[in-house]
């Protein structure tokens, strides 16, 4: 199985700050990846896929990068209403589909 | 707007059996390979169970194999979860997805199911 390594395990910055989170696939997912938003009590949200492509509706503040192993989601002018875990998910042609362990983002 | 709306979830003994129910509107149902994932308390998702437009084909993740059972109705436009011989480690908020193209882009709220005695 594909294992996707997730990273940092939450942060903490300020309102306007720009935030990475990265992901690391245990192998080469080209650009079978995929990212989420998940606020308490809400239901989880598609905020990029292939890698880079924003999903509609989804604010331009959202960016996706990488391909292979190596993945990041920028998070531009970081605003209260983006606290929430992020989390990362590839998929192969068959499952297991797996997630990084996410990212919890807060605001100072 | 696509909605998806789980039900079903609850207390139950370790070694119980629970059924799960995702009702689906807002979209052609029949269309789309269905997912059941989940996340554990204080944990991160774990894609469970997938299930393709006519029920022909069926995934699990190694865990549930043999104790889960995921179906639908394409009739009811309802996606179901039966789940057997349950475990502690089976605690966790259950969603139903929809996938497209291997995104799933549609989510519901979640169902709580909890193992316990």
């Amino acid at each position: 199985d594909i294992q996707m390594t997730q990273s940092p395990f939450s942060l903490s910055a300020s309102v306007g700050d720009r935030v990475a989170i990265t992901c690391q696939a245990s192998q080469d997912v080209d650009t079978r990846l995929n990212w989420y938003q998940l606020k308490p009590g809400k239901a989880p949200k598609l905020l990029i896929y292939d890698a880079t492509k924003l999903e509609t509706g989804v604010p331009s503040k959202f960016r996706g990068t990488g391909s292979g192993t190596h993945f990041t989601l920028i998070i531009n002018s970081l605003q209260p209403e983006d606290i929430a875990t992020y989390f990362c998910q590839q998929y192969d042609n068959l499952p297991p589909y797996t997630f990084g362990q996410g990212t919890k983002v807060e605001v100072k | 707007e696509v909605q998806l709306v789980e039900s079903g979830g609850g207390l139950v003994q370790p070694g119980g059996s629970l059924r799960l129910s995702c009702a689906a509107s807002e979209f052609t149902f029949s269309r789309y390979w269905m997912s059941w994932v989940r996340q554990a308390p204080g944990k991160g998702l774990e894609w469970v169970a997938n299930i393709k437009q006519d029920g022909s084909e069926k995934y699990y993740v190694d865990s549930v194999k043999g104790r889960f059972t995921i179906s639908r109705d394409n009739a009811k436009n309802s996606l179901y979860m039966q789940m057997n011989s349950l475990r502690a480690e089976d605690t966790a908020v259950y969603y139903c997805a929809r996938m497209f193209d291997y995104v799933w882009d549609y989510w519901g709220q979640g169902t709580l199911v909890t193992v316990s005695s």
